[in-house]
């Protein structure tokens, strides 16, 4: 099993590109998470879904934006990078079938905004 | 407001000692706690978890964390460290929305 799988791994923008990173997992699961990881800081959650078509704001949700079309897809996008959007970006999921299930995550995507 | 406290940034123990990893939260209601464990240039891999009943719980790699509601502790214990345990843990709290808030991690380093 695959399980959660990030692309790009890592990827260096300009001030003002855009770009969408994409999460993919295969665990048929309800939920899906964007988090950022910062040195010091822990994760914190950018957006989330609760399932296909439905999207909701993190903790720290500006300057960004996300889609579920596909159940197995989240894709999080930066319309106009940021030297402060710097950071190694998180996607999770987990099952709706036991709310204490675990989150499964991706091994991250190493982004930096020059 | 809810909260999750990792006092310490790094721990150091030798092989072959116990070691713990300290955690403190602050919520209203009752609190289900995790503990992540990362690897260098790996996503987080679950440990373990609390929800309700026994205040010791039990995880994977011969870890262990204790509950302690008066104290709003939970603690990640294991009996003798590995070399290999060498990682970044982060104790986690669900805030009740399948969203988690994450402690600011503790690096532990374990030396041969």
């Amino acid at each position: 099993n695959a399980g959660v799988t990030q692309t790009p791994k890592f990827r260096v923008l300009k001030t003002g590109q855009s770009m969408t990173l994409l999460c993919a997992q295969d665990m048929n699961h309800e939920y899906m998470y964007w988090y950022r990881q910062d040195p010091g800081m822990g994760l914190r959650l950018i957006h989330y879904s609760v399932g296909e078509g439905t999207t909701a704001k993190g903790e720290v949700p500006d300057g960004y934006n996300v889609s579920r079309l596909k159940k197995q897809n989240f894709l999080l996008g930066l319309e106009s990078a940021a030297p402060s959007q710097t950071s190694v970006y998180f996607c999770a999921s987990s099952s709706r079938t036991g709310w204490d299930q675990p989150q499964h995550f991706g091994d991250g995507t190493r982004l930096s905004i020059l | 407001a809810q909260s999750v406290a990792q006092p310490e940034d790094q721990v150091n123990v030798a092989e072959g000692n116990p070691l713990t990893v300290k955690c403190t939260y602050s919520v209203s209601g009752n609190p289900y706690l995790f503990w992540y464990v990362q690897y260098p240039n790996r996503g987080l891999q679950f440990l373990l978890k609390y929800i309700t009943g026994d205040n010791l719980v039990k995880g994977s790699y011969g870890f262990e964390a204790e509950f302690n509601k008066s104290q709003t502790s939970f603690h990640l214990k294991k009996p003798s460290a590995l070399v290999s345990d060498s990682a970044l843990y982060f104790c986690v709290m669900d805030t009740g929305r399948r969203a988690l808030t994450f402690g600011s991690g503790t690096r532990l380093q374990v030396q041969p």
